[in-house]
């Protein structure tokens, strides 16, 4: 079964750097043709893709945010972490991460995590 | 910036048929960018329902259908049901390792 988890503050404060953890389960980082993605929600507004990490190390980025996301795995841990820098109220958001699933050349989502709503705000 | 937008909003009666879009503003949608959908109730997690166009997820029900008709991409719901009452979003691979979300589609049933 696979299974995907976020952690992180809560609450960061504006220009702060924000750092979230997705640990997961049922499937490992090291295998060939595995991928993990973050996701986000405003409050009430749609869903935004940031940034994707794949079992090579390939790493890809959000164009507009692409300045102030790193993501980065530890196999070891089964972990992917996601660094957005200068946070402002504008980033509060619930962030996701899910596997990346494929099938030939088509890609999605899924599993998802629960998710982790941070706030901005000082 | 590419844009991807879907209809805010449809309502749908109990047993009726939907059709939601998803449109690409710098041209069509075709099955080259693999297009997903993903379901979410309130304080949940997305759920996926179709990818790469037109396949289902496994468990989704077979009134979810997923299509390209004309220049975007479609998820119908045949026989609406009231747990079918969610936000959906489509996904597109835009190549080189990125994606973009639509604006989402609010269904409610009624």
């Amino acid at each position: 079964q696979v299974t995907l988890k976020e952690s992180g503050p809560a609450l960061v404060k504006p220009t702060q750097t924000l750092t979230l953890t997705c640990t997961f389960s049922g499937f490992s980082l090291s295998t060939t043709g595995v991928r993990v993605g973050w996701i986000r929600q405003p409050p009430g507004k749609a869903l935004e893709w940031l940034a994707r990490i794949d079992w090579d190390d390939d790493k890809f980025y959000s164009t507009s945010l692409q300045t102030r996301l790193t993501i980065s795995k530890d196999t070891s841990k089964n972990q992917v972490v996601l660094t957005m820098t200068n946070m402002d109220s504008v980033d509060t958001a619930t962030y996701y991460c899910a596997r990346i699933r494929e099938s030939g050349a088509a890609t999605w989502f899924d599993p998802w995590g629960q998710g982790t709503l941070v706030t901005v705000s000082s | 910036q590419t844009v991807v937008t879907q209809e805010p909003s449809f309502s749908v009666s109990p047993g009726g048929t939907v059709t939601l879009t998803c449109d690409l503003s710098s041209g069509s949608v075709s099955t080259g960018y693999y297009p997903s959908w993903y379901q979410q109730t309130p304080g949940q997690a997305p759920r996926t329902l179709i990818y790469s166009t037109n396949i289902r997820s496994s468990g989704v029900p077979d009134r979810f259908s997923g299509s390209i008709l004309g220049n975007k991409a479609a998820l119908t719901i045949t026989g609406a049901q009231a747990d079918d009452e969610a936000d959906y979003y489509c996904v597109l691979y835009m190549g080189g390792g990125t994606y973009v979300f639509g604006t989402g589609t609010k269904v409610t049933v009624l």
